[in-house]
Formats: structure tokens, C-alpha cells, sequence
């Protein structure tokens, strides 16, 4: 079975600071990806950024990038430069990619506040 | 491009009244459809998915039933409601097959029970 942990409590960063949201996950499949994901306020699920298990550098998309970290099993989503807009619950999930069905498994997701 | 619509977008219903709740996607052809719920402050939980029409995989025992009468409509029903039923749904949508299936969402539905 698979599982995301996301333990920190809720963040705060002072706007323009980087912060790193962090996650740890369990499988003993080889293959799976890893996904971030944004939830403001209004409840939309906004997807971030993807790192793959096989893939050989750590994703980046914009503000966002993921230090992946296989060994450990941990796959932290770093923010530079953060905006008030960040201000938002992050999702962490993970796919096991054994068939064409993407399931997700989501962590409890972390409470990021960003102060002006 | 492709986008998914729910709605409503909020709902009020009494104990035992039925429910419907309705997702559709546009530009996109036999996506993989996802009902998800998420109690207050919590992660997302996975309610049923459906990889074709009238194909549906539930993960949960529960009150609930869903439904894909056609390729791009997704439909979550319950004939009637708990108070356990309330919650935020959410439906998704992901092209299938073996690349990255990234999940897109739609704006979601906050059901309250009452």
C-alpha cells in the first residue's frame, strides 16, 4: 500500500522568503510519481508540479521545484521569492504507475500562510 | 483546451433527501473521471473512478453511488442523505494511460447536511 506523510504544522514565511513544504512517502513499487498540489481558499486543486521516480533530475516549474530525494523517500516542494498568493493548503500525492488507472494518494496537506 | 465543470457549486440538503451532482469535461476524449470528497481540514479522499461509460470502480462502501452515462459526464448520486455525507466533492479528470496522468480538477461542490 502506499502512503503520503506530511507532518508539518501550519507555515508561515515572510513574503519575498523561500519556504520547503515537506513530504515523505512510502511504496515498494519501483515505479510511481509524485505530485504538489495548491488549494486556496475557494477549494480548487490546482496542480503544481510532477517529479517522476525514474526521473534523473528534480523538477522545477517556475517559483516551484521539488527536491527529490529517492533514497529517502522524501520529496520536499520548495517556493522561492513567496507571494501573499501563496497563502494556501499544499497537497503532496503520489501514483503508482502499475496501470493505466492514475489513482492518487493524497497526505493531509500543510497550512502555508505567507506575512506581508 | 481542456476544462471541467461541477456543479452547483454549493448545497444544502436535509437528512434523507437525494442527491446529484454533476461533472463534465470539454476537449478531451475518454478521460478517466474521479469523484473525491475531503472533510474540513483533511486530504482528499477517493470516492469512485470510471476508466469508460458505465464502468465504475468504487473505493469505499458508503451511501453514495455514481454514475457515467456518457464519455464526459461523471455523475455522483445518493438516494439519501447522511450527516455524514457532508463535505467538500471534488471531480477530476486524467487522460489514462501510462504517462505522467496528471489530475486536473474542477471547482468543487461544499455539501452541507442537515
Amino acid at each position: 500500500a502506499q502512503k503520503i506523510t506530511q507532518t508539518q504544522p501550519g507555515m508561515f514565511v515572510q513574503e519575498k522568503e523561500a519556504v520547503t513544504l515537506d513530504c515523505t512517502y512510502d511504496t515498494s513499487d519501483p515505479s510511481y510519481g509524485l505530485f504538489w498540489y495548491k488549494q486556496p481558499s475557494s477549494g480548487e486543486m490546482i496542480f503544481l508540479i510532477y517529479q517522476g521516480s525514474y526521473d534523473q533530475q528534480n523538477a522545477t516549474e517556475g517559483r516551484y521545484s521539488l527536491n527529490f530525494q529517492k533514497a529517502r523517500k522524501s520529496a520536499n516542494l520548495v517556493i522561492s521569492a513567496s507571494q501573499l498568493g501563496d497563502s494556501a493548503m499544499y497537497f503532496c500525492a503520489m501514483r503508482v504507475i502499475t496501470g493505466a488507472n492514475s489513482k492518487l494518494t493524497f497526505g493531509k496537506g500543510i497550512t502555508l500562510s505567507v506575512r506581508p | 483546451s481542456q476544462t471541467i465543470h461541477q456543479w452547483p457549486a454549493t448545497l444544502v440538503q436535509p437528512v434523507g433527501s437525494p442527491l446529484s451532482l454533476e461533472c463534465t469535461v470539454e476537449g478531451t476524449s475518454n478521460p478517466n473521471l474521479y469523484w473525491y470528497r475531503q472533510a474540513a481540514g483533511r486530504g482528499l479522499q477517493l470516492l469512485f473512478y470510471s476508466v469508460g461509460i458505465g464502468q465504475i470502480s468504487s473505493e469505499v462502501p458508503q451511501n453514495l453511488s455514481a454514475s457515467r452515462p456518457q464519455d464526459r459526464q461523471f455523475i455522483l448520486s445518493s438516494k439519501k442523505l447522511l450527516l455524514s455525507d457532508s463535505g467538500f466533492y471534488l471531480c477530476a479528470w486524467t487522460g489514462g494511460g501510462y504517462g505522467k496522468n496528471i489530475q486536473y480538477f474542477g471547482a468543487g461542490t461544499r455539501l452541507s447536511v442537515l
